[in-house]
């Protein structure tokens, strides 16, 4: 069964910096990776998907890599804003999709 | 496009009680995917249609819990006997073409007292 971890599990950064979320799958076996954002109690818009065949993905601030090789993929956020706190998951495609627990991100003002 | 939406957005019932949710898929979308989150974890995975057909349930689907999607439109996801260990935010998201990008309704949420 697919595993799917994200480290860390809560991020708080001063509003400006650039940060980095990682998202780590157990099977490179994937048909696509795709990046969500949460705000509290409601669904999950999406970010970015990333196709098996792709290595990144760009959305104006927003960067995301995959290697599925060594079963990692990142979201690069670049001169964060209070706007951007959310909860920030992954999902890993195979025959069923594998959310990990979430990074939950603070930007201060 | 509307996105896709579900109804109740929220369902307080007693322990016992049957519950019934809607979702309504993004329309020119042939998947349709039920998922389940509770407090501090990601969504997990419950059942997945393509079209009518549903072709994946997880484990975690027991048999109190049935999904269907008569006429590959909308999709009910419904709950017998609930208990107090079913009380989560359900949530749908519906797909279409090779890229298979899901987009999520805004969940209901269930609580069972």
């Amino acid at each position: 069964k697919q595993e799917v971890t994200q480290i860390p599990a809560a991020l708080s950064v001063p509003e400006g910096e650039n940060l980095v979320l990682n998202c780590s799958f157990t099977d490179s076996a994937i048909y696509n990776l795709q990046w969500f954002r949460q705000d509290p109690g409601k669904g999950l818009t999406s970010l970015l998907l990333i196709q098996s065949s792709q290595r990144e993905q760009t959305s104006g601030r927003l960067n995301a890599s995959l290697d599925k090789s060594s079963g990692r993929s990142t979201l690069y956020i670049a001169a964060s804003q209070p706007g951007d706190s959310a909860t920030y998951l992954c999902a890993a495609t195979g025959n069923q999709f594998y959310f990990g627990t979430g990074t939950s991100l603070t930007v201060i003002p | 496009d509307t996105g896709v939406s579900q109804d109740p957005r929220h369902k307080i019932t007693k322990r016992g009680q049957n519950v019934t949710f809607r979702c309504d898929p993004i329309s020119e979308h042939n998947r349709l995917y039920w998922y389940r989150q509770t407090l501090g974890q990601g969504p997990e995975f419950l059942t997945y249609f393509q079209n009518e057909a549903q072709l994946e349930k997880s484990r975690l689907l027991s048999d109190r819990f049935s999904a269907e999607r008569p006429k590959g439109s909308f999709s009910t996801l419904e709950i017998q006997r609930t208990e107090q260990g079913d009380s989560a935010m359900y949530l749908c998201a519906s797909s279409q073409g090779w890229r298979n990008e899901q987009y999520f309704g805004p969940g209901t949420r269930l609580t069972v007292t």
